[in-house]
């Protein structure tokens, strides 16, 4: 299995500019989320879902979209990039229990760069 | 919102040493898990342990819900340690896993 796999791995954007990142996960896993991470920092929730057709913000959710129309895919768009989202990304996905997300596992991240 | 909380922030070791990283948290939580983030990035799963004791060879974790806490503890390290060790708890009636600051763990030969 790939697991979860973030593409593109690095990216460099001009202010202004829109890009999304792209998460797959081949594990039929229900629930999917992204962080970000700035040096020296821990992990920060941006949107999470529990399934197709559920989203939900997290802590920094600010000039980033996202949508889960299928189970396997779950894109996080940046409409007009600012340098301040200059992070690395990760994309986290786990079964689902119901009432918990379950144990997280995570893709090898993406670093993005906004000039 | 939820706290998170690790101690200490940074730590350098000798090889061989053992070690106790611990987690704090400000409300009740479904689960917890430990992650050591690699020298490149990689974020690999250590231990997924609502509660009780787990151990993997020469690491170990015990979380106490009730208490809100949970420690790792790390024996007879190696150089192999070092990186940053991040707890991250789902916030209970909510499907948010929120991270802490992390530990940043240095192993000297």
């Amino acid at each position: 299995n790939a697991g979860v796999t973030q593409t593109p791995k690095f990216q460099v954007l001009k202010t202004g500019q829109s890009m999304t990142l792209q998460c797959a996960q081949d594990m039929n896993h229900e629930y999917m989320s992204w962080y970000r991470q700035d040096p020296g920092m821990g992990l920060r929730l941006i949107h999470y879902s529990v399934g197709a057709g559920i989203t939900d913000q997290g802590e920094v959710p600010n000039g980033y979209n996202v949508s889960r129309s299928t189970t396997e895919d779950f894109p996080l768009r940046l409409l007009s990039a600012a340098p301040s989202q200059t992070s690395v990304y990760f994309c986290a996905s786990s079964y689902g229990l119901g009432w918990s997300a379950g144990e997280l596992f995570f893709g090898e991240g993406s670093r993005l760069t906004v000039l | 919102g939820i706290q998170v909380e690790q101690s200490p922030p940074d730590l350098i070791l000798q090889e061989g040493a053992n070690s106790t990283l611990r987690c704090n948290f400000s409300d009740s939580v479904n689960n917890l898990q430990w992650f050591h983030q690699n020298p490149w990035g990689q974020l690999i799963n250590l231990f997924y342990i609502p509660s009780g004791t787990k151990q993997n060879g020469r690491l170990s974790a015990t979380t106490v819900a009730t208490e809100r806490y949970s420690l790792l503890y790390i024996s007879s390290s190696q150089t192999t340690d070092s990186g940053v060790y991040f707890c991250a708890v789902e916030w209970t009636s909510y499907d948010k896993v929120i991270f802490g600051p992390g530990t940043s763990l240095s192993v000297i030969p």
